[in-house]
């Protein structure tokens, strides 16, 4: 049972266009989330996160948007750049265990120049 | 961020045989968490490693087949036991502070031949 779903495999995008990253999620009790960034032969790398209590967070070229009536959530990156492909991990976690997180299944992003 | 160096990066061992991974960490942390990543799958949170005390794992996961150890706050390993070929993963260690995001190291890539 997938708890954190991210359902696009792979996302390509032409350079200094938007990319737009989607994960969903099912259980209730998760109330803050992450995105990781990962390239190969190297661990995830934090990149932004949010609380359930708001529903944007913006850092830099950087955006999440959290549903949570839809328990879904979204990383917008304005504009994509070269450097953003990676691998893209959602992750969620519950207030009373803020860091032991459940990964999605990850988003393979490619950048074209 | 805490500097979190893993060690092996990588190995290929005979199955059967058992591995520690050690991750030594460069500043005292209240949290780490042993991760796994197996080949095309997402990071599945294996237990967390308590300091002074037996790891909590989560389930699915057993003391016997993956024993840990935290002698401090800025060291731990995780012994992957008897392996088999289904063990080949890669395998994350993770730390937190309290209220700040989970760090990782850029994991140990083992193949079980």
């Amino acid at each position: 049972d997938q708890q954190v779903k991210q359902n696009s495999p792979s996302l390509s995008v032409q350079e200094g266009r938007i990319s737009i990253l989607n994960c969903d999620y099912t259980n209730s009790m998760f109330d803050y989330f992450l995105w990781y960034k990962k390239y190969p032969a190297e661990g995830p790398t934090f990149l932004i996160s949010i609380s359930s209590i708001k529903d944007k967070n913006e850092d830099g070229r950087f955006t999440v948007f959290l549903n949570k009536s839809a328990k879904h959530l979204s990383l917008h990156i304005v504009p994509s750049q070269p450097g953003d492909s990676a691998v893209y991990f959602c992750a969620a976690s519950d207030g009373a265990a803020v860091n032991k997180l459940t990964f999605g299944g990850g988003t393979r992003v490619l950048v074209k120049p | 961020s805490a500097v979190i160096s893993q060690k092996p990066s990588r190995d290929i061992c005979q199955r059967g045989t058992s591995l520690t991974i050690q991750c030594q960490v460069d500043s005292q942390v209240t949290m780490m968490f042993w991760y796994r990543q197996q080949p095309g799958q997402s990071l599945t949170l294996i237990a967390t490693a308590n300091q002074g005390s037996e790891a909590t794992y989560e389930s699915g996961f057993v003391i016997d087949k993956f024993p840990i150890s935290r002698p401090n706050l800025t060291f731990s390993t995780l012994t992957v036991s008897n392996m088999s070929p289904e063990d080949s993963s890669i395998y994350l260690c993770s730390v937190a502070q309290q209220g700040t995001e989970a760090f990782f190291g850029q994991g140990t890539r083992l193949t079980v031949v």
